[in-house]
């Protein structure tokens, strides 16, 4: 069974602050990692799709690394707004080609 | 461009009732999905069709959930009888080739 990890569940923050988020997800049979971001009542928004290993990606105050080997990526958010607020859900690829999501990790960033 | 629409966007039911979602994914998508998102947990997929087949619909509890996608546009996943662990937000998707995705705003769906 693949077993995709988010953690923290939930995160209340203040608005300026910095945080980040874990996504775990099995080493072997890797192909993609996508971060959702996904505000209430809207779609969910794609952030990041991620392939190789040692991955960097960037969207404004928005950053995730990838690491493959061990089976980990992480969220940065730099300089957390209002706006910020919403589930961040991790997906992981294998070769069956299907997203597997985890629980996601909702925050809140007060103002 | 435009996204992927999802009608209703919110529905409330009576256990053992019946209720239909609707989908229409993005102009050109070859692949649409359904997910069940429980609260709580993360969107399952329920079922993928290419075009107008089904793919995979493995986890989609066929006694009582049914989806089709007759012309390979639009499609519809029904629910009948509702049970009240049915309560949850269906997200449909579409994509185009590779593993990225593309999802519409949901229905919620509240079994009482």
């Amino acid at each position: 069974i693949l077993n995709v990890e988010q953690s923290p569940q939930s995160l209340h923050v203040q608005e300026g602050d910095s945080t980040n988020f874990t996504c775990s997800f099995p080493s072997s049979n890797f192909y993609a990692l996508h971060w959702y971001r996904w505000e209430t009542a809207k779609s969910p928004e794609a952030l990041f799709v991620m392939t190789l290993n040692g991955d960097e990606k960037k969207k404004g105050r928005i950053s995730a690394t990838l690491n493959t080997k061990e089976g980990y990526s992480y969220l940065y958010i730099k300089g957390s707004q209002p706006e910020d607020s919403a589930t961040y859900l991790c997906a992981f690829t294998g070769n069956t080609g299907k997203l597997i999501f985890g629980q996601g990790t909702t925050l809140q960033v007060k103002p | 461009e435009a996204g992927v629409a999802q009608s209703p966007r919110y529905k409330i039911i009576e256990k053992r009732q019946s209720v239909a979602f609707w989908c229409n994914p993005i102009s050109g998508h070859a692949t649409l999905y359904w997910y069940q998102q429980i609260l709580g947990q993360g969107p399952k997929l329920l079922i993928q069709f290419q075009n107008n087949g089904v793919v995979d619909d493995s986890q989609l509890p066929k006694d009582r959930f049914s989806a089709e996608r007759l012309k390979g546009v639009d499609s519809t996943l029904k629910i009948q009888p509702a049970k009240l662990e049915d309560s949850a937000v269906y997200l449909c998707a579409s994509s185009l080739i590779g593993p990225q995705q593309y999802f519409g705003p949901g229905t919620r769906l509240t079994v009482t």
